[in-house]
C-alpha cells in the first residue's frame, strides 16, 4: 500500500525546535521527490520545502528559509523536517506529499494524514 | 511573485454544474493540478495537468486552462463534493504554489 505518514508534531513554545518525520512506504522512494505543506488553523495550503535524495535537493519557502532544515534517512526511508526558532504563525498541520523525480511540473498524487504543531507560550 | 486567485466560495445546487476559477498570468502556459480537501481530511488530487483525472475520481470532475483562468468543472454536483478546492502550480522548478482556495457549498 502507497504510503506517507508523518509523525512527530506537538505543542512548543516560542523560539524551541520540534523534528517531523514523514516515513514512506509502498513505493520506490528514491523515485520521489518529498514535499512538506502545511495549513494553519482556517486557512488555506501553503508549500513549505522539498528535500529528493538523488542530487540531495533542498528547497524551501521564504517564511521558513534560515530556520528549516530538511534531510533524509535512505535506510528507513524517511524524510525529516527539522524546525527551529519556531513561531507563532508557524502553527499548523504539517503535511508531506510525493512528486515524481523529473518532473518539473507534477502532481502530488499522494498525501499523508498530517501532524499539527503549535506554538505557544 | 507569481499569485493564484480563486474565489473563496461558489454555491450550487444539487445536480448543477458547479466552476470553480484560478486566475493567474497566463496561466495557460502552466500545467494546473487540482486538490479537494475535506474537513479534517488531506487533499486529494482531482486533476492533474489541466485536465487529467487520476484513476477513482468521477468523470464529473473536468478541468480546462486557457489564458489567464484555469477552471475546474464539477457536473451533476452531489453532497459529497462539499470541500474546499485548490488549485496549485509550480512556480519555476523547484517552487510550488497554491491558489487561497475555494469553498463549494452544495445548497
Amino acid at each position: 500500500q502507497v504510503q506517507l505518514v508523518e509523525s512527530g508534531g506537538g505543542g512548543v513554545q516560542p523560539g524551541r525546535s520540534l523534528r517531523l518525520s514523514c516515513a514512506a512506504s509502498g513505493f520506490i522512494f528514491s523515485s520521489y521527490a518529498i514535499h512538506w505543506v502545511r495549513q494553519a488553523p482556517g486557512k488555506g495550503l501553503e508549500w513549505v520545502a522539498v528535500f529528493s535524495r538523488d542530487g540531495g535537493t533542498k528547497f524551501f519557502a521564504d517564511s521558513v528559509k534560515g530556520r528549516f532544515t530538511i534531510y533524509g534517512d535512505n535506510s528507513k526511508n524517511t524524510i525529516f523536517l527539522q524546525m527551529n526558532s519556531l513561531r507563532a504563525e508557524d502553527t499548523a498541520v504539517y503535511y508531506c506529499t510525493r512528486v515524481p523525480l523529473g518532473t518539473t511540473n507534477g502532481a502530488f498524487d499522494i498525501w499523508g494524514q498530517g501532524t499539527t504543531v503549535t506554538v505557544s507560550s | 511573485s507569481y499569485v493564484l486567485t480563486q474565489p473563496p466560495s461558489v454555491s450550487v445546487a444539487p445536480e448543477k454544474t458547479a466552476r470553480i476559477t484560478c486566475e493567474g498570468n497566463n496561466i495557460g502556459s502552466k500545467s494546473v493540478h487540482w486538490y479537494q480537501q475535506k474537513p479534517g481530511q488531506a487533499p486529494v488530487l482531482v486533476i492533474y495537468y489541466d485536465s487529467d483525472r487520476p484513476s477513482g475520481i468521477p468523470e464529473r470532475f473536468s478541468g480546462s486552462n486557457s489564458g489567464n483562468t484555469a477552471t475546474l468543472t464539477i457536473s451533476r454536483v452531489e453532497a459529497g463534493d462539499e470541500a474546499d478546492y485548490y488549485c496549485q502550480v509550480w512556480d519555476g522548478s523547484n517552487y510550488v504554489l497554491f491558489g487561497g482556495g475555494t469553498k463549494l457549498t452544495v445548497l
